[in-house]
């Protein structure tokens, strides 16, 4: 009963290209959203957020954008570089707790 | 400066053994949370605390018990480790707790039952 899930594990993307990294949630409670970039033997960090009531948000080379009716956010890399290799993990919130996906493997090659 | 750390790093027992992970912030953060990612890699929040008052209480065994000192610190202390407790154990901290707070999370630390 994943209530986010990441149904692609992993993602490889020439460097200068554009990554596009999905997710997708079944709560229609959850009313904030969340990009975590985990590099090996680290934690999660924060990476960019978008309430519910808005559909899209930029922050530099990073855009996530979020369709509530078909419960699906995305996130936007471009032009992604080396070190954007990573596991990024989608979250979401409600009821005072985050509910993460199982991440996806990026690998962004040269 | 690390500002959620957590130590162990790695942790390697026997089934049945009592272990303890302790975790530290120094970014003056009132709510601390531990999380659990299993072998499907899907982090899962265990407990969090909001200074030193125990606020979400997942469905956890009561093998677990978190403890908190005080607002800068929160433990985990695991009874009698079972084979399924394998995993990596992650600490978070934030500033008030509130829904669009920001999480900083310590390194992990791997946990191994044997």
């Amino acid at each position: 009963d994943q209530q986010v899930k990441q149904n692609s594990p992993s993602l490889s993307v020439q460097e200068g290209r554009i990554s596009i990294l999905n997710c997708d949630y079944t709560n229609s409670m959850f009313d904030y959203f969340l990009w975590y970039k985990k590099y090996p033997a680290e934690g999660p960090t924060f990476l960019i957020s978008i309430s519910s009531i808005k559909d899209k948000n930029e922050d530099g080379r990073f855009t996530v954008f979020l369709n509530k009716s078909a419960k699906h956010l995305s996130l936007h890399i471009v032009p992604s570089q080396p070190g954007d290799s990573a596991v990024y993990f989608c979250a979401a919130r409600g009821a005072q707790k985050l509910v993460f996906g199982q991440g996806t493997r990026l690998t962004i090659n040269p | 400066d690390t500002a959620v750390s957590q130590t162990p790093k790695y942790l390697v027992t026997q089934m049945g053994n009592d272990k303890s992970i302790k975790c530290e912030q120094n970014l003056g953060h009132d709510t601390m949370y531990w999380y659990k990612q299993d072998s499907k890699k899907f982090l899962k929040i265990m407990f969090s605390y909001n200074n030193k008052e125990l606020i979400i209480n997942e469905t956890v065994p009561n093998r677990f018990s978190p403890k908190s000192p005080d607002k800068a610190h929160l433990n985990l202390h695991i009874n009698s480790l079972e084979l399924g407790d394998s995993a990596v154990y992650f600490c978070a901290s934030s500033p008030t707790g509130t829904s669009t707070d920001t999480q900083y999370f310590g390194p992990g630390t791997r946990l191994t039952v044997l």
